[in-house]
């Protein structure tokens, strides 16, 4: 398996723009993550999906930012508009097990690289 | 008072010691996960745990629910265990910690 597979790996925008990062889970995971990593706040979980619903949003910072996931291969982090402040490094990860996907092994993506001018 | 809180922050040591990265928290919790961060900057789960202690290879991990406090040891430490070492822990949601940056000199 290819593992987590994210795209694009860099992306350079201009403030204001719309941002859609992607994210390929490994084929029979039923869990999905999409987090955040600043050098501020380190680590934090945006959002992540069971089954492609989404159970927990609490972490999404705003309205800007919203996520989807269509199917079981594939979901979307889209920022619009976005902002300098959203410059970060956006990891998506994926996990299977029965008892929800925060107990269980998580597989991460190589992460998207974002810089809002 | 952040709820996960990592010691040391960053930590150097001499290829072939003995590391130990500690992680305490302050909420109820039902698992904790240690990850590690290459300079890369690629993450790997290395332990989910619940209770007790679970072993990788050279990596050890042991838990204390009662103390609200984890361990992660690193046995014969190597160069290419510097990484940046993170725990986790799951209560409704997902809390990490800081991070503990680890070097290993040859």
């Amino acid at each position: 398996d290819a593992g987590v597979i994210q795209s694009p790996r860099h992306e350079v925008t201009e403030m204001g723009q719309e941002v859609t990062l992607r994210c390929k889970p490994i084929s029979g995971h039923n869990s999905l993550f999409w987090y955040r990593q600043t050098m501020m706040r380190g680590l934090e979980l945006l959002i992540y999906f069971n089954n492609n619903v989404p159970i927990d949003d609490s972490g999404m910072p705003e309205d800007r930012f919203s996520a989807k996931m269509p199917n079981a291969s594939f979901s979307t982090l889209k920022i619009q508009p976005s902002e300098p402040r959203d410059s970060a490094v956006y990891f998506c990860a994926s996990s299977f097990g029965l008892a929800g996907g925060r107990y269980n092994e998580q597989f991460f993506g190589p992460g998207t690289r974002l810089t809002v001018l | 008072k952040n709820e996960v809180e990592q010691s040391p922050q960053n930590l150097t040591a001499q290829e072939g010691e003995f590391i130990t990265i500690n992680c305490s928290y302050s909420v109820g919790i039902s698992a904790l996960h240690w990850l590690q961060q290459h300079p890369g900057g690629g993450i790997v789960s290395l332990f989910m745990l619940s209770s007790g202690k679970k072993k990788h290879g050279r990596l050890i991990a042991t838990i204390n629910i009662q103390e609200k406090h984890s361990s992660l040891h690193i046995t014969a430490s190597h160069p290419r265990d510097s990484a940046v070492y993170i725990c986790a822990v799951v209560t409704d949601k997902l809390i990490f910690g800081t991070g503990t940056r680890l070097q290993v000199f040859p």
